[in-house]
């Protein structure tokens, strides 16, 4: 089975582009998180949603970034404009319904650099 | 909000057992779950507690002291391959989410 996908892995972009971060969920997941992992920070739940919707986005840093997830097999995260201070690698999750989040399959990560 | 603690480092010699903490502070939680990170991998699930004690899973174990606002990860039989950075992370929000702890980078020494 495939586990979770994310492109592109690697993106550099010049201050004040917008980003866009794909992710698609493991087959049958109803759940979906977004992460963000940096040195200072650590790994810090930015958004996640339940059946497509988003339940909790407190974690999101400000309005330059949104997130949506127009069906369950695809969820995108996008920066704009995008800064410096937002280069780290941001990780996309599922989980499997009728558990809670303990048990999260994460996706390879997308590690964005912005100069 | 939460709040985890964890060492940033450990050592360790290849076939010792090792112990990761990890402390927290929580006005409730569902349990604790630590994943295992390989240097630029993705995070992996090893292990979840629920309740109060120790669970078992091969190699490692876990265990969860509520009263205590402790848990902590054990590794039996190191392996060199054990190398990487372990996070312990409360479960929250109805069950829904999860708070990381700082992470715990483990290196294993021939």
């Amino acid at each position: 089975d495939a586990g979770v996908i994310q492109s592109p892995r690697h993106e550099v972009t010049e201050m004040g582009q917008e980003v866009t971060l794909r992710c698609k969920p493991i087959s049958g997941h109803n759940s979906l998180f977004w992460y963000r992992q940096t040195m200072m920070r650590g790994l810090e739940l930015l958004i996640y949603f339940n059946n497509n919707v988003p339940i909790d986005d407190s974690g999101m840093p400000e309005d330059r970034f949104s997130a949506k997830m127009p069906n369950a097999s695809f969820s995108t995260l996008k920066i704009q404009p995008s800064e410096p201070r937002d280069s780290a690698v941001y990780f996309c999750a599922s989980s499997r319904p009728g558990t809670s989040a303990n048990e999260q399959f994460f996706g390879p990560g997308t590690r964005l650099t912005v100069l | 909000g939460q709040s985890l603690e964890q060492p940033s480092e450990v050592t360790a010699v290849e076939g010792a057992i090792v112990q990761i903490n990890c402390t927290y502070q929580t006005s409730g939680f569902y349990g604790l779950s630590w994943y295992q990170q390989h240097d630029g991998g993705a995070p992996t699930f090893l292990s979840y507690n629920a309740l109060d004690g120790l669970e078992e899973t091969g190699r490692f174990s876990s265990f969860l002291s509520r009263s205590d606002s402790y848990g902590y990860l054990l590794l039996q039989e190191l392996q060199m391959k054990d190398s990487a950075s372990y996070f312990c992370a409360l479960v929250t929000g109805g069950g829904n989410k999860l708070t990381f702890g700082t992470g715990t980078q483990l290196k294993v020494e021939l």
